[in-house]
């Protein structure tokens, strides 16, 4: 299994321009999420999804966008980038929940935006 | 916002000795997790303890919790230079689906 893959690893984007962001996971999970991580921040959750056609939002949602049309790919689009959305960004997977107990969480490498 | 904060936010400390890192958290919780962060990748899981559970083992890792102080703490025994990196906790409430993540503690593990 290659587990939870992103690309791309870095992107330099100007101020308006769009792009997504993709993540694939092989798990066959239904939970999927993407974190942006800024430093002293932690990770904060932007969207998040429980399966193929269901997303919602996150703690800081605002400039991005999530679809989800199958289990496997999850991307996240900016729709017009911003400085303020230079950070690293993280796709995860996971089982999700079951009877009340949370699964752990599986990572992507990352990608690395700058906004400029 | 966040429901985990660890402390201290930066540790360090010789090869061989113990680390310690605590996570406090607001509200009442399923499970909380611990994860490891090296420096440029994703995040590593390292352990889960549950809400009736008041300690938990794994290797060189020992984790405890008091869901009456809201608290967590992980513990590193006989550190080495590999076990630099970042830790976090993270909790899920009984009410949510998604994970809240403390701002992390930087452990640095000195040869």
């Amino acid at each position: 299994n290659a587990g939870v893959t992103q690309t791309p690893k870095f992107q330099v984007l100007k101020t308006g321009q769009s792009m997504t962001l993709q993540c694939a996971q092989d798990m066959n999970h239904e939970y999927m999420s993407w974190y942006r991580q800024d430093p002293g921040m932690g990770l904060r959750l932007i969207h998040y999804s429980v399966g193929a056609g269901i997303t919602d939002q996150g703690e800081v949602p605002n400039g991005y966008n999530v679809s989800r049309s199958t289990t496997e790919d999850f991307p996240l689009r900016l729709l017009s980038a911003a400085p303020s959305q230079t950070s690293v960004y993280f796709c995860a997977s996971s089982p999700g929940t079951s009877g009340g107990y949370s699964y752990e969480q599986y990572f992507g490498p990352g990608t690395r935006l700058t906004v400029t | 916002s966040q429901q985990g904060e660890e402390d201290p936010q930066a540790l360090s400390i010789q090869e061989g000795e113990n680390a310690t890192m605590n996570c406090s958290y607001k509200t009442s919780i399923n499970n909380l997790q611990w994860y490891r962060q090296n420096s440029g990748r994703g995040l590593v899981h390292l352990i889960l303890i549950r809400s009736n559970e008041r300690e938990k083992h794994s290797g060189r890792l020992r984790v405890t919790l008091d869901t009456s102080k809201k608290s967590s703490s992980l513990l590193i025994t006989a550190s080495r230079a590999a076990d630099t990196a970042s830790y976090f906790c993270a909790t899920r409430d009984n009410y949510g689906q998604n994970f809240v993540f403390g701002p992390g503690t930087r452990l640095s593990v000195l040869p």
